[in-house]
Protein backbone atom coordinates (compact mmCIF):
# COMPACT_ATOMS: atom_id res chain seq x y z
CA UNK A 1 0.00 0.00 0.00
CA UNK A 2 1.55 3.24 -1.41
CA UNK A 3 1.39 5.47 2.02
CA UNK A 4 2.30 8.70 0.58
CA UNK A 5 0.76 9.14 -3.36
CA UNK A 6 1.81 11.95 -5.45
CA UNK A 7 0.73 13.90 -8.26
CA UNK A 8 1.20 14.61 -11.25
CA UNK A 9 3.59 11.90 -12.76
CA UNK A 10 4.72 14.82 -14.91
CA UNK A 11 4.63 18.94 -15.15
CA UNK A 12 5.34 20.87 -17.75
CA UNK A 13 5.29 24.53 -16.70
CA UNK A 14 6.32 28.11 -18.81
CA UNK A 15 9.56 29.50 -17.33
CA UNK A 16 7.93 32.28 -14.92
CA UNK A 17 4.40 30.02 -14.58
CA UNK A 18 4.01 28.47 -11.13
CA UNK A 19 4.74 24.46 -10.16
CA UNK A 20 2.53 22.92 -8.01
CA UNK A 21 2.90 19.15 -7.32
CA UNK A 22 0.71 17.10 -4.55
CA UNK A 23 1.07 14.53 -2.35
CA UNK A 24 -1.44 12.51 0.59
CA UNK A 25 -0.20 10.58 2.93
CA UNK A 26 -2.15 8.32 5.02
CA UNK A 27 -1.31 7.44 8.28
CA UNK A 28 -2.13 10.57 10.87
CA UNK A 29 1.28 10.08 13.35
CA UNK A 30 3.49 11.29 10.40
CA UNK A 31 5.13 14.79 11.34
CA UNK A 32 7.90 15.47 9.34
CA UNK A 33 7.48 15.95 5.26
CA UNK A 34 10.50 16.61 2.92
CA UNK A 35 10.41 17.14 -0.18
CA UNK A 36 13.20 16.29 -2.14
CA UNK A 37 14.61 17.51 -5.84
CA UNK A 38 16.79 15.06 -8.36
CA UNK A 39 18.37 15.85 -11.29
CA UNK A 40 19.72 13.21 -13.66
CA UNK A 41 22.54 11.24 -12.50
CA UNK A 42 22.63 12.26 -9.24
CA UNK A 43 21.31 11.36 -5.69
CA UNK A 44 17.92 13.23 -4.42
CA UNK A 45 18.59 16.36 -2.33
CA UNK A 46 16.70 17.96 0.25
CA UNK A 47 14.65 21.05 -1.02
CA UNK A 48 12.38 22.41 1.97
CA UNK A 49 10.59 20.37 4.60
CA UNK A 50 7.71 21.22 7.06
CA UNK A 51 6.33 20.14 10.54
CA UNK A 52 2.30 19.96 10.62
CA UNK A 53 2.51 22.63 13.35
CA UNK A 54 2.48 25.23 10.64
CA UNK A 55 0.11 24.92 7.70
CA UNK A 56 2.75 26.88 5.16
CA UNK A 57 6.64 27.29 4.79
CA UNK A 58 8.38 29.34 2.64
CA UNK A 59 12.48 29.17 1.32
CA UNK A 60 12.63 31.57 -1.44
CA UNK A 61 10.75 30.21 -4.46
CA UNK A 62 9.74 26.90 -2.53
CA UNK A 63 7.02 27.22 -0.48
CA UNK A 64 5.04 23.90 1.45
CA UNK A 65 1.48 24.02 1.89
CA UNK A 66 0.19 21.83 4.56
CA UNK A 67 -3.32 20.58 5.47
CA UNK A 68 -3.66 18.63 7.88
CA UNK A 69 -7.01 17.69 8.49
CA UNK A 70 -7.26 16.53 4.73
CA UNK A 71 -3.97 15.44 5.09
CA UNK A 72 -2.85 16.52 2.33
CA UNK A 73 1.00 18.47 1.64
CA UNK A 74 1.88 20.59 -1.76
CA UNK A 75 4.71 22.16 -3.16
CA UNK A 76 4.84 25.31 -5.18
CA UNK A 77 7.73 26.88 -7.12
CA UNK A 78 7.05 30.36 -8.36
CA UNK A 79 8.83 31.93 -11.26
CA UNK A 80 9.60 28.31 -12.05
CA UNK A 81 13.17 28.31 -13.88
CA UNK A 82 14.48 26.01 -16.66
CA UNK A 83 17.06 24.94 -13.84
CA UNK A 84 14.20 23.65 -11.85
CA UNK A 85 13.81 20.92 -14.42
CA UNK A 86 14.06 17.83 -12.08
CA UNK A 87 12.35 15.07 -10.48
CA UNK A 88 10.60 16.08 -7.43
CA UNK A 89 9.66 13.54 -4.37
CA UNK A 90 7.94 14.10 -1.54
CA UNK A 91 8.49 11.96 1.71
CA UNK A 92 7.16 11.68 5.10
CA UNK A 93 7.58 10.21 8.37
CA UNK A 94 7.89 9.35 12.00
CA UNK A 95 9.70 10.81 14.20
CA UNK A 96 10.12 8.75 17.34
CA UNK A 97 9.52 5.41 15.54
CA UNK A 98 11.85 4.05 13.70
CA UNK A 99 13.39 5.88 10.60
CA UNK A 100 11.76 5.21 7.60
CA UNK A 101 10.98 7.47 5.00
CA UNK A 102 7.68 6.92 2.70
CA UNK A 103 8.34 8.38 -0.72
CA UNK A 104 6.14 9.26 -3.66
CA UNK A 105 6.30 8.04 -6.59
CA UNK A 106 7.84 11.41 -8.00
CA UNK A 107 7.07 13.76 -10.51
CA UNK A 108 9.06 14.94 -13.46
CA UNK A 109 9.31 18.73 -13.79
CA UNK A 110 9.85 19.88 -17.07
CA UNK A 111 10.08 24.28 -17.70
CA UNK A 112 10.19 24.98 -21.09
CA UNK A 113 12.04 28.21 -21.84
CA UNK B 1 35.20 16.51 2.44
CA UNK B 2 33.86 13.80 0.31
CA UNK B 3 30.59 13.46 2.05
CA UNK B 4 28.75 9.92 1.48
CA UNK B 5 30.22 8.17 -1.58
CA UNK B 6 28.97 5.09 -3.45
CA UNK B 7 30.91 2.50 -5.67
CA UNK B 8 30.87 1.48 -8.14
CA UNK B 9 28.51 3.87 -10.24
CA UNK B 10 27.63 1.52 -12.86
CA UNK B 11 27.37 -2.28 -12.39
CA UNK B 12 26.56 -5.58 -14.93
CA UNK B 13 26.19 -8.84 -13.35
CA UNK B 14 24.44 -11.85 -14.43
CA UNK B 15 21.08 -13.75 -12.73
CA UNK B 16 22.73 -15.64 -9.55
CA UNK B 17 25.97 -14.08 -9.14
CA UNK B 18 26.54 -12.23 -6.02
CA UNK B 19 27.05 -8.34 -6.10
CA UNK B 20 27.84 -5.83 -3.29
CA UNK B 21 27.20 -2.44 -3.57
CA UNK B 22 29.26 -0.53 -1.15
CA UNK B 23 28.22 2.89 0.94
CA UNK B 24 31.16 5.05 2.28
CA UNK B 25 30.27 8.34 4.54
CA UNK B 26 32.88 10.94 6.43
CA UNK B 27 30.29 12.50 8.60
CA UNK B 28 30.07 10.40 11.36
CA UNK B 29 26.19 10.04 10.72
CA UNK B 30 24.78 7.44 13.18
CA UNK B 31 21.87 6.13 10.48
CA UNK B 32 22.60 4.99 7.06
CA UNK B 33 19.88 3.26 4.43
CA UNK B 34 19.42 1.86 1.39
CA UNK B 35 17.05 2.65 -1.13
CA UNK B 36 16.13 1.21 -4.57
CA UNK B 37 14.30 3.65 -7.62
CA UNK B 38 12.50 2.35 -9.90
CA UNK B 39 10.23 4.29 -12.37
CA UNK B 40 6.23 4.22 -10.74
CA UNK B 41 7.71 3.51 -7.45
CA UNK B 42 10.09 6.33 -6.00
CA UNK B 43 12.32 5.29 -3.39
CA UNK B 44 11.52 2.10 -1.76
CA UNK B 45 13.86 1.40 1.86
CA UNK B 46 15.61 -2.15 1.54
CA UNK B 47 17.81 -2.00 4.95
CA UNK B 48 19.04 0.88 7.30
CA UNK B 49 21.23 0.80 10.22
CA UNK B 50 21.05 2.86 13.28
CA UNK B 51 24.41 2.25 14.16
CA UNK B 52 27.10 0.08 14.11
CA UNK B 53 25.87 -3.84 13.99
CA UNK B 54 22.63 -2.62 14.48
CA UNK B 55 20.27 -3.15 11.25
CA UNK B 56 16.17 -3.34 10.44
CA UNK B 57 14.41 -4.17 7.45
CA UNK B 58 12.72 -1.69 5.70
CA UNK B 59 10.03 -2.08 3.21
CA UNK B 60 11.46 -4.17 0.53
CA UNK B 61 14.58 -6.61 2.13
CA UNK B 62 14.19 -9.91 0.52
CA UNK B 63 17.13 -10.58 -1.76
CA UNK B 64 19.43 -8.54 0.22
CA UNK B 65 22.15 -8.74 3.00
CA UNK B 66 23.51 -5.86 4.98
CA UNK B 67 26.68 -5.17 7.49
CA UNK B 68 27.69 -2.66 9.13
CA UNK B 69 31.00 -3.27 10.99
CA UNK B 70 31.65 0.35 11.04
CA UNK B 71 30.17 3.50 11.84
CA UNK B 72 31.57 5.24 7.97
CA UNK B 73 30.41 1.73 5.96
CA UNK B 74 27.29 -0.23 4.63
CA UNK B 75 27.50 -2.51 2.47
CA UNK B 76 24.83 -3.98 0.37
CA UNK B 77 25.19 -7.53 -1.10
CA UNK B 78 22.48 -9.15 -3.54
CA UNK B 79 23.08 -12.87 -2.62
CA UNK B 80 22.32 -14.15 -5.61
CA UNK B 81 21.19 -11.48 -8.54
CA UNK B 82 17.63 -11.35 -10.71
CA UNK B 83 16.25 -9.69 -12.87
CA UNK B 84 13.89 -7.90 -10.57
CA UNK B 85 17.10 -6.41 -8.65
CA UNK B 86 17.96 -4.42 -11.81
CA UNK B 87 17.47 -0.67 -10.25
CA UNK B 88 19.39 2.29 -9.27
CA UNK B 89 20.09 1.73 -5.67
CA UNK B 90 20.90 5.06 -3.29
CA UNK B 91 22.65 5.14 0.10
CA UNK B 92 22.03 7.99 2.66
CA UNK B 93 22.90 8.74 6.19
CA UNK B 94 21.44 10.96 8.88
CA UNK B 95 22.57 12.44 12.61
CA UNK B 96 20.79 10.64 15.39
CA UNK B 97 17.82 12.41 17.05
CA UNK B 98 14.58 13.28 15.50
CA UNK B 99 13.44 12.47 11.98
CA UNK B 100 16.23 15.02 10.46
CA UNK B 101 17.14 15.26 6.78
CA UNK B 102 18.99 12.00 4.66
CA UNK B 103 21.56 12.94 2.68
CA UNK B 104 22.03 10.59 -0.64
CA UNK B 105 24.85 9.38 -2.11
CA UNK B 106 25.30 9.60 -5.59
CA UNK B 107 23.60 6.61 -6.67
CA UNK B 108 24.69 3.09 -8.44
CA UNK B 109 22.83 2.15 -11.07
CA UNK B 110 22.73 -2.12 -11.41
CA UNK B 111 21.67 -4.27 -14.33
CA UNK B 112 20.84 -7.84 -14.04
CA UNK B 113 21.14 -10.03 -17.38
Amino acid sequence: QQQVKQSPQSLIVQKGGISIINCAYENTAFDYFPWYQQFPGKGPALLIAIRPDVSEKKEGRFTISFNKSAKQFSLHIMDSQPGDSATYFCAASLTNTGNQFYFGTGTSLTVIP
Amino acid sequence: DAGITQSPRYKITETGRQVTLMCHQTWSHSYMFWYRQDLGHGLRLIYYSAAADITDKGEVPDGYVVSRSKTENFPLTLESATRSQTSVYFCASRLAGGADTQYFGPGTRLTVL
